[in-house]
């Protein structure tokens, strides 16, 4: 059973910083991996999609790395700013059998960027 | 704009009554997905179907709860009878699996059972 785990649970930083979020998962047989934003009350917003293939995708400040290998992920956001204050939550595609394409999630990141 | 639609966006009932939440996926889109998420429990598979037909809803509590296709377009989740712990919000998601499978969602369906 694919599991997965992000940490930190919480984050707070100041404008302007540089920051990593992380996930990792227990099952390698992966088709591809999500990171979506949540806002509060909201529904998930997809903000990077990679390919089980794929190192790395980017989009804007944002810079998405897998290592299937490994089973980690990370989610680069650069220059935060306040509103990039959301949870973030990462999920993962299975591949193969009748579980293709079912999408686990973990547990989220709540960050919070303070001005 | 393509997007996932959900109805209805709120929902207050009182228990032991019938519940049934509404999806339409994006047109073209070969799988659905229902998801329920709590503070406590995140994001819970409940069950999801792939060309309308179910492919795993081990997540779902059979007694209760059940999700259909009827068609192409429309996907159902129906509470029946609720109790308060069901008391959540409901996402609905959609994708077509291919070579870039990428899942979206709607607004969700939150549901408050009293």
């Amino acid at each position: 059973k694919q599991e997965v785990t992000q940490i930190p649970a919480a984050l707070s930083v100041p404008e302007g910083e540089n920051l990593v979020l992380n996930c990792s998962f227990t099952d390698s047989a992966i088709y591809n991996l999500q990171w979506f934003r949540q806002d509060p009350g909201k529904g998930l917003t997809s903000l990077l999609l990679i390919q089980s293939s794929q190192r790395e995708q980017t989009s804007g400040r944002l810079n998405a790395s897998l290592d299937k290998s490994s089973g980690r992920s990370t989610l680069y956001i650069a220059a935060s700013q306040p509103g990039d204050s959301a949870t973030y939550l990462c999920a993962v595609a299975n591949a193969g059998g009748t579980s293709y394409g079912k999408l686990t999630f973990g547990q989220g990141t709540i960050l919070t960027v303070h001005p | 704009d393509a997007r996932v639609t959900q109805t209805p966006r709120h929902k207050v009932t009182e228990m032991g009554q019938e519940v049934t939440m509404r999806c339409q996926p994006i047109l073209g889109h070969n799988t659905v997905f229902w998801y329920r998420q709590t503070m406590m429990q995140g994001l819970e598979l409940l069950a999801y179907f792939r060309n309308r037909a179910p492919l795993d809803d081990s997540g779902m509590p059979k007694d209760r709860f059940s999700a259909e296709m009827p068609d192409a377009t429309l996907a159902t989740l129906k509470i029946q009878p609720s109790e308060p712990r069901d008391s959540a919000v409901y996402f609905c998601a959609s994708a077509q699996i291919g070579e870039r499978t990428e899942a979206f969602f709607g607004q969700g369906t939150r549901l408050t059972v009293v």
